[in-house]
């Protein structure tokens, strides 16, 4: 079993700002995933981050974007950088483990 | 056409009704889970298949990998059961479906 804990649980933030999410795992996991998900549907890979490598984003996701940080195997970070009003969205952290899929508890993002 | 398909989009059903959501993939995959997402966002993981059969509690999961198919059962379905179900698979990266709603009243 895996235990997510992530931050902020949500925020309000005006057009052109950053927000940095984080993500605590209570178990050493090798791949932390990063989605988004937009109101009203499923879920969409932003990126794969493992320890000590650059992560690896999907089609249609940036660095410049989105950076990722994952300093150790128990956390990592999410930047929605230059937020307008489309990025606003659910962001959820999640690993694998045993089978199982554990999610981070999301975060809803909301830009003015 | 998306590389996971999900039926029906939504779903209602009386308490105590048995309950089958569908799941089609067109992709090779190594792995199927069954996501359990509830109203505020917070995601279970119910379960993951290679093969066959599992069964915990009143769920049910099947995969028949020659079909490329997936269906989630729910016996003696209760209104907790109410959530956003959600059919994934993993050839290399998670790809998901557009999940079910279901509602089960009382």
């Amino acid at each position: 079993s895996a235990v997510i804990s992530q931050k902020p649980s949500r925020d309000i933030c005006q057009r052109g700002t950053s927000l940095t999410i984080q993500c605590q795992v209570d178990s050493q996991v090798t791949m932390m995933f990063w989605y988004r998900q937009q109101p009203g549907q499923s879920l969409t890979l932003i990126a794969t981050a493992n320890q000590g490598s650059e992560a690896t984003y999907e089609s249609g996701f940036v660095i410049d974007k989105f950076p990722i940080s994952r300093p150790n195997l128990t956390f990592s970070t999410l930047t929605v950088s230059n937020m307008s009003p489309e990025d606003s969205s659910i962001y959820l952290c999640s690993v694998g483990l045993a089978e199982k899929l554990f999610f981070g508890s999301g975060t809803q993002l909301s830009v003015l | 056409k998306n590389e996971v398909e999900q039926s029906p989009q939504n779903l209602t059903a009386q308490e105590g009704e048995f309950i089958t959501i569908n799941c089609s993939y067109s992709v090779g995959i190594s792995a199927l889970h069954w996501l359990q997402q509830h109203p505020g966002g917070g995601i279970v993981s119910l379960f993951m298949l290679s093969s066959g059969k599992k069964k915990h509690g009143r769920l049910i999961a099947t995969i028949n990998i020659q079909e490329k198919h997936s269906s989630l059962h729910i016996t003696a379905s209760h209104p907790r059961d109410s959530a956003v179900y959600i059919c994934a698979v993993s050839p290399n990266d998670m790809r998901f479906g557009a999940g079910t709603r279901l509602t089960v009243k009382p």
